[in-house]
Formats: C-alpha cells, sequence, structure tokens
C-alpha cells in the first residue's frame, strides 16, 4: 500500500524467540497502530502511538512491546513467541486519531507469522 | 466482546444484484468507518460517516446510520465479481486518544 509497508511478510519462528516486525510510513502521519487479525475476532488492537516515544497499550498488548524513535518507524516485537502469536499483523497510519474523514486508517499489506 | 458486529458474516450474490451489510455496536460513537480486505490484502477504508450524519454515499456504495438503533448498513448496488472480499465496519467512540475497534466483518461472494 503507497505511504505505508511492513517488513517481514512473512515470518516463521520458534516458540521462545523474540521477533521484531517493522512499520515504516512516508505519509508523516502522528498515529500508528498494530493490530492482530484472527479467524473469529476480526480485528485487535496491540498497541498503538499517537507521537514519537508515545505509546499505549491496546486490547491485547500482553507479550507485546513497542517502540518508536521516529515518525516514520513503529516497531512491534514479541519478547518470547509463543503459538498464540501466530496470526497476521497490520500496521496502520492515521493523521488523527479517528481516521480522517477522507481517508480514515491506511493499512499496510500485514505480516504473516507462525510460531511453531 | 466486538464494539461492532456485522451481519450476516457471510453473503453470495449474483453479479449485478445489490448487497447489502449491517453494522451493529453497543456505545456512542464519534464516527463510523466501513473497510474492504481483498484475500491476503490489508484493509481499504471505503467510506466514514459520521455520527452527526445519517447517509453517505460513494460511487456505487450507500452508507446508513441510525444512532438511536446504534446500527449502520452498508449498500453496493450493481455488484461487480471484483466486489468479492471481506467487508469491516469499524466504529471510533468520542473523545481522547481513542482507537478504531473493528467488527469480525462479512465475507461476500458475488458470483459472475
Amino acid at each position: 500500500d503507497a505511504g505505508i509497508t511492513q517488513s517481514p511478510r512473512h515470518k516463521v519462528t520458534e516458540t521462545g524467540t523474540p521477533v521484531t516486525l517493522r512499520c515504516h510510513q512516508t505519509e508523516n502521519h502522528r498515529y500508528m497502530y498494530w493490530y492482530r487479525q484472527d479467524p473469529g475476532h476480526g480485528l485487535r488492537l496491540i498497541h498503538y502511538s499517537y507521537g514519537v516515544k508515545d505509546t499505549d497499550k491496546g486490547e491485547v498488548s500482553d507479550g507485546y512491546s513497542v517502540s518508536r524513535s521516529k515518525t516514520e518507524d513503529f516497531l512491534l516485537t514479541l519478547e518470547s513467541a509463543t503459538s498464540s502469536q501466530t496470526s497476521v499483523y497490520f500496521c496502520a497510519i492515521s493523521e488523527s486519531d479517528r481516521g480522517t474523514l477522507n481517508y480514515g486508517y491506511t493499512f499496510g499489506s500485514g505480516t504473516r507469522l507462525t510460531v511453531v | 466482546s466486538q464494539q461492532g458486529e456485522e451481519d450476516p458474516q457471510a453473503l453470495s450474490i449474483q453479479e449485478g444484484e445489490n448487497a447489502t451489510m449491517n453494522c451493529s455496536y453497543k456505545t456512542s460513537i464519534n464516527n463510523l468507518q466501513w473497510y474492504r480486505q481483498n484475500s491476503g490484502r490489508g484493509l481499504v477504508h471505503l467510506i466514514l460517516i459520521r455520527s452527526n450524519e445519517r447517509e453517505k454515499h460513494s460511487g456505487r456504495l450507500r452508507v446508513t446510520l441510525d444512532t438511536s438503533k446504534k446500527s449502520s448498513s452498508l449498500l453496493i448496488t450493481a455488484s461487480r465479481a471484483a466486489d468479492t472480499a471481506s467487508y469491516f465496519c469499524a466504529t471510533a467512540l468520542p473523545g481522547g486518544y481513542q482507537k478504531v475497534t473493528f467488527g469480525t466483518g462479512t465475507k461476500l461472494q458475488v458470483i459472475p
């Protein structure tokens, strides 16, 4: 998706290993979000950021940490991956905290993470 | 439980027919948004309707919002095979650093 990229696109990792997912934006948007998507649960918010070094927890933040040292990058870290963290992870950006009138949230293409 | 719940969970129609999806939510909102997700891709924003609006149009899309019933509907007219996707409603709460909460989606299949 234009203006927002996620890396890697796919990853397989072993239980207990640390994993970092990266979200990079070129839109200079203030707000960035990490969601996970699982069948039957829709998208659930993990963490979000409302500025450099300003982050807060979402509804499923246990086992995850985030960092934002620059406007353009928002990192999601699984300190010790578990099988329950197998999911598709999406990053999203927004100019305002509730989505703009015309654009809402802009999503990345996702990272498919498998923990074995 | 989800703030937004879509209905039906799955919908299959013939090309050219209209598709209607519904979303119900539990608490007062600032706005409600609809997104489309093609298989294996990220969500794409379709339309945002504010709590003081009742209806919005965008091309073949029509969204209504009934705050008294805490519900919204998305109508896709003259559907095309390319409309095959999952559709999600998302609600944004009023006040503060609020995040948008997504429902579980309606999977639409348009048969050519």
